[in-house]
């Protein structure tokens, strides 16, 4: 089965860094997402791997291993407006490059 | 601007009535997905579409109909068969056939009671 893991809930205090993580098992991988989600919003991009490493975009840093089927969002100097969901999701090679979405991690910047 | 747009941002409609969501897009993007999402969930696709007057059932396609007649357009009808109608449901694209990330739209809360 396919499927995309990310924890439900994390809480992190203003001025950190925070790692969100998923892990996922699809039948096909032809590249991975994070999304920023505020509550009643549409999501938004954020980043993109395809292949292993660190992607670095600003505040925002998204790792990728294939052999282990793991991602994680890195959210340096945070920030109030950080508060939202971040879902993860993989794009797979068949059905038309269809993308699963994981349940998404709700994240809480308190001051 | 452009971009995706949805209407309307809340529905409410009676049980045993279908209803029509719209989405629009601007953008060229020949890539068009219906999605629904509920509490706890992920984005779960009813329908997408990569070209004009084509279309493929998503995973939960049951109780949904589409249509693509033009490329800016991908409206989805959520009929009186779908046995659990209510919730936020969102609109999105891409470019090409479904290369690249995905714009979404504002979203439709539909709520049936």
């Amino acid at each position: 089965g396919q499927n995309i893991d990310q924890p439900t809930e994390m809480t992190a205090t203003e001025g950190a860094i925070v790692q969100i993580n998923c892990t996922y098992q699809t039948s096909g991988f032809n590249g991975l997402f994070w999304y920023q989600q505020h509550a009643g919003e549409a999501p938004t991009f954020l980043s993109y791997n395809v292949l292993d490493g660190l992607e670095e975009k600003g505040r925002f840093s998204s790792f990728l291993s294939r052999s282990k089927g793991y991602s994680y969002l890195l959210l340096k100097e945070l920030q109030m407006k950080d508060s939202a969901s971040y879902l993860c999701a993989v794009r797979g090679e068949t059905g038309g490059f269809k993308t699963i979405f994981g349940a998404g991690t709700r994240l809480f910047v308190k001051a | 601007d452009g971009g995706i747009t949805q209407s309307p941002k809340y529905l409410f409609r009676k049980e045993g009535q279908n209803v029509t969501l719209s989405c629009e897009q601007n953008l060229n993007h020949d890539a068009m997905y219906w999605y629904r999402q509920d509490p706890g969930q992920g984005l779960r696709l009813i329908y997408y579409s990569q070209i004009v007057n084509d279309f493929q059932k998503g995973d939960i396609a049951e109780g949904y109909s589409v249509s693509r007649e033009k490329k800016e357009s991908f409206p989805l009808t959520v009929t009186s068969a779908q046995k659990n109608p209510t919730a936020f449901y969102l609109c999105a694209s891409t470019m090409g056939r479904g290369a690249g990330e995905q714009y979404f739209g504002p979203g439709t809360r539909l709520t049936v009671t």
